[in-house]
C-alpha cells in the first residue's frame, strides 16, 4: 500500500491564482480529511468526507472547495489563493469515522502565496 | 464542543534525560485522546491513543501517557530521551456521542541536545 499519497510537494501561487492539491489513499478508507498547519496554530480542519459523494465543513473552510467523486481521491481546490493561505496543507484517512480507528496521514504539501 | 491545551510550545531537554509534554483538554462528554508525532519534513503519525480501558498507555518506542479524568490531562512522558525523539508533537481529543473528528493543540517541539 502506498498509504496517502499528496501532490506536488511544494507549489507557489501568485496572489488570485487557484489550483488543486490532490490526495489520494489507496486502504479504502470512507474518512478523508483535509487539515493546514500553521506555526504555533497546530492542525485546524478545512473540509472532510465521510464517504464518496459526502463532504462536510471544517473550522477553516473560507477560500477552499472539496469533492469527492470515488472512495481514493479527495483534492482541494483553492478558488484564488490569498497570502493567508500561505501554510502547509495535510491530508488525512481512516478506515471509518469512529474513534478507535487510527487517522493516517500524507506528507504534506507546502504551498506559499505570493 | 471539546478543546486541547498543550502548556509548552516547545521543550529542550538532554539525550537520557526524561521529558514530560503536557496536555490538557476540555469536553462536556466522555473523550478520547491521543498523541501523534510529526518528524521534521514529514506527516504526522499516530504515537498513542486513549480509548477506555486502563489509563495509563504506553506506545513501542518507550513513551508512555496517563489519563487523568479528574485534572482532565493526558500528559506523555519518557524516562529517558534520544536524540531521534527530536519532533513535534500533538496531542489531540475527540468526544463521544459526536462525529469523533479529533481536535488538535498547537504542538510541543521536544528537541533534544546531545
Amino acid at each position: 500500500n502506498a498509504g496517502v499519497t499528496q501532490t506536488p510537494k511544494f507549489q507557489v501561487l501568485k496572489t488570485g491564482q487557484s489550483m488543486t492539491l490532490q490526495c489520494a489513499q489507496d486502504m479504502n478508507h470512507e474518512y478523508m480529511s483535509w487539515y493546514r498547519q500553521d506555526p504555533g496554530m497546530g492542525l485546524r480542519l478545512i473540509h472532510y468526507s465521510v464517504g464518496a459523494g459526502i463532504t462536510d465543513q471544517g473550522e477553516v473552510p473560507n477560500g477552499y472547495n472539496v469533492s469527492r467523486s470515488t472512495t481514493e481521491d479527495f483534492p482541494l481546490r483553492l478558488l484564488s489563493a490569498a497570502p493567508s493561505q500561505t501554510s502547509v496543507y495535510f491530508c488525512a484517512s481512516r478506515l471509518q469515522l469512529g474513534p478507535s480507528y487510527e487517522q493516517y496521514f500524507g506528507p504534506g504539501t507546502r504551498l506559499t502565496v505570493t | 464542543a471539546q478543546s486541547v491545551t498543550q502548556l509548552d510550545s516547545q521543550v529542550p531537554v538532554f539525550e537520557e534525560a526524561p521529558v514530560e509534554l503536557r496536555c490538557n483538554y476540555s469536553s462536556s462528554v466522555s473523550v478520547y485522546l491521543f498523541w501523534y508525532v510529526q518528524y521534521p519534513n514529514q506527516g504526522l503519525q499516530l504515537l498513542l491513543k486513549y480509548l477506555s480501558g486502563s489509563t495509563l498507555v504506553e506506545s513501542i518506542n518507550g513513551f508512555e501517557a496517563e489519563f487523568n479524568k479528574s485534572q482532565t490531562s493526558f500528559h506523555l512522558r519518557k524516562p529517558s530521551v534520544h536524540i531521534s525523539d527530536t519532533a513535534e508533537y500533538f496531542c489531540a481529543v475527540s468526544a463521544s456521542g459526536g462525529s469523533y473528528i479529533p481536535t488538535f493543540g498547537r504542538g510541543t517541539s521536544l528537541i533534544v541536545h546531545p
